[in-house]
């Protein structure tokens, strides 16, 4: 167990809906990541927060959102949802902004998309 | 933009066999470099990582070297096991005022008994 939580497990929704999944970071974290996983795109990084900003930004669609809330818990925003949207969507914590010798990210169990 | 390449799966081996798995990559300035473990069902997790060159990272018997005049970071270990059976990823990540990781496709591992 990471100690990072991620809720729902798994949804099942039709395209064109919306979808929030969100992401408790390990205790005394401060940076939080998203990253999709599906078969054809691989693993792809979305987007960092640190302590409520947004620090850094991968391969995320317009139709994506994301943001930090003052108690550190993130979640992620998935609009006017495509049939190309299923896939596993990742949480991670780490304690500081970026890397460095002590800074691991610790991933959550992820969120199963389906979109129908 | 930078990237990473690591070598195809799956990889079959018998039990105790040793274990190559290749990475290469791609980068304009001094990434980290890591290798991530997926076991099945679960999320990602650090098996090891290199923070500047000729760094060796090494964890639960795996190593990896970062050789920046070859651009790679292969990962070895000397006697695979039933239980080391999982997908492999090979990653950098950037410093750019956050910290952007970017993953190869990995590399799934089967170990016979």
């Amino acid at each position: 167990d990471s100690g990072v939580t991620q809720t729902p497990k798994h949804l099942i929704t039709a395209t064109g809906q919306r979808v929030t999944l969100r992401c408790s970071p390990r205790s005394g974290d401060l940076s939080v990541y998203w990253y999709q996983q599906s078969l054809d795109q691989g693993l792809q990084f979305l987007i960092q927060y640190y302590n409520g900003e947004e620090r850094a930004k991968g391969n995320i669609l317009e139709r994506f959102s994301a943001q930090q809330f003052p108690d550190l818990h993130s979640e992620l925003n998935l609009s006017s949802l495509e049939l190309g949207d299923s896939a596993l969507y990742f949480c991670a914590s780490s304690v500081g902004l970026a890397g460095g010798r002590y800074n691991e990210q610790f991933f959550g169990p992820g969120t199963r998309l389906t979109v129908l | 933009g930078n990237s990473v390449t690591q070598m195809e799966g799956p990889v079959t081996l018998s039990e105790e066999a040793f274990l190559t798995i290749n990475c290469t990559y791609t980068a304009t300035g001094y990434p980290s470099l890591f290798w991530y473990v997926q076991y099945p069902g679960e999320g990602l997790q650090l098996l090891l990582k290199a923070t500047k060159a000729d760094d060796k990272g090494s964890n639960k018997g795996f190593e990896a070297t970062y050789r920046k005049e070859t651009t790679s970071f292969h990962l070895e270990k000397g006697s695979v096991q039933v239980s080391d059976s999982a997908v492999y990823f090979c990653a950098l990540s950037e410093n750019t005022g956050g910290f952007k990781t970017i993953f190869g496709a990995g590399t799934r591992l089967f170990v016979k008994a």
